[in-house]
């Protein structure tokens, strides 16, 4: 079956533009988890989603990140007033219920001018 | 803080021969231990997992080690093939309901030469 799909794939914006990112998960999972990855680094987490229950926001790194989940499956990532540092690969995964494997989407290569 | 971290950034594994890739961890309320393969320009794929009471787990190729004691994991791969190339990254999650991130390692690099 589809995996998870994120778009676009590769974004370049220049310093000061809001950026949105999207992620579809694959169907009927519940759970649904945003990643940032730095080059040559592991995985930053950034926030997590659970069926209604209020997501985990603990990893965005500052107010300029922003994420919703509309009807329980698709979800955006927004960052306003992107700066170099943001510049990164972001990645989505989710998985089927509460504590179980997770499964990534390729993942949108961030490029901040 | 917690961490978990990587003995070694680069391994580099003749195409034929078994490898280990190994991660420390200090989290102790951590229960839950994944194993992710990354290649380049791809999200990371699940390869094994294993859960705090077992020690070791085997899939096709892949052997997951875990020793509590001295918080250590490692990833066993049986006769290596140049599609194993790829950055390895151990993941840890802690034992608390409600908290599902995974804490990823930095990443080992293996490359398997032909």
């Amino acid at each position: 079956g589809a995996g998870v799909s994120q778009s676009p794939s590769n974004k370049v914006t220049e310093k000061g533009k809001d950026v949105e990112l999207r992620c579809d998960p694959i169907s009927g999972h519940t759970a649904l988890y945003w990643y940032r990855q730095s080059l040559g680094q592991g995985l930053e987490f950034l926030i997590y989603f659970q069926g209604n229950s209020a997501p985990d926001k603990s990893g965005l790194p500052s107010d300029r990140f922003s994420a919703e989940r509309t009807g329980g499956s698709v979800s955006t990532l927004t960052i306003q007033r992107t700066q170099q540092e943001d510049s990164a690969v972001y990645l989505c995964a989710s998985s089927p219920r509460t504590r179980s494997e997770q499964f990534f989407g390729p993942g949108t290569r961030l490029t901040v001018l | 803080g917690e961490s978990v971290g990587l003995h070694l950034p680069t391994l580099s594994v003749q195409e034929g021969d078994n490898s280990i890739i190994n991660c420390a961890y200090s989290n102790s309320a951590s229960d839950y231990f994944i194993w992710y393969k990354q290649e380049s320009g791809k999200g990371p794929q699940f390869i094994i997992d294993i859960r705090s009471n077992m020690d070791k787990r085997q899939g096709q190729r892949v052997t997951v080690l875990l020793n509590k004691t001295v918080k250590h994991l490692s990833l066993q791969i049986a006769a290596t093939q140049p599609g194993d190339s790829a950055v390895y990254f151990c993941a840890e999650r802690e034992t608390n309901f409600g908290n599902e991130k995974l804490t990823f390692g930095t990443g080992t690099r293996l490359t398997i030469i032909p």
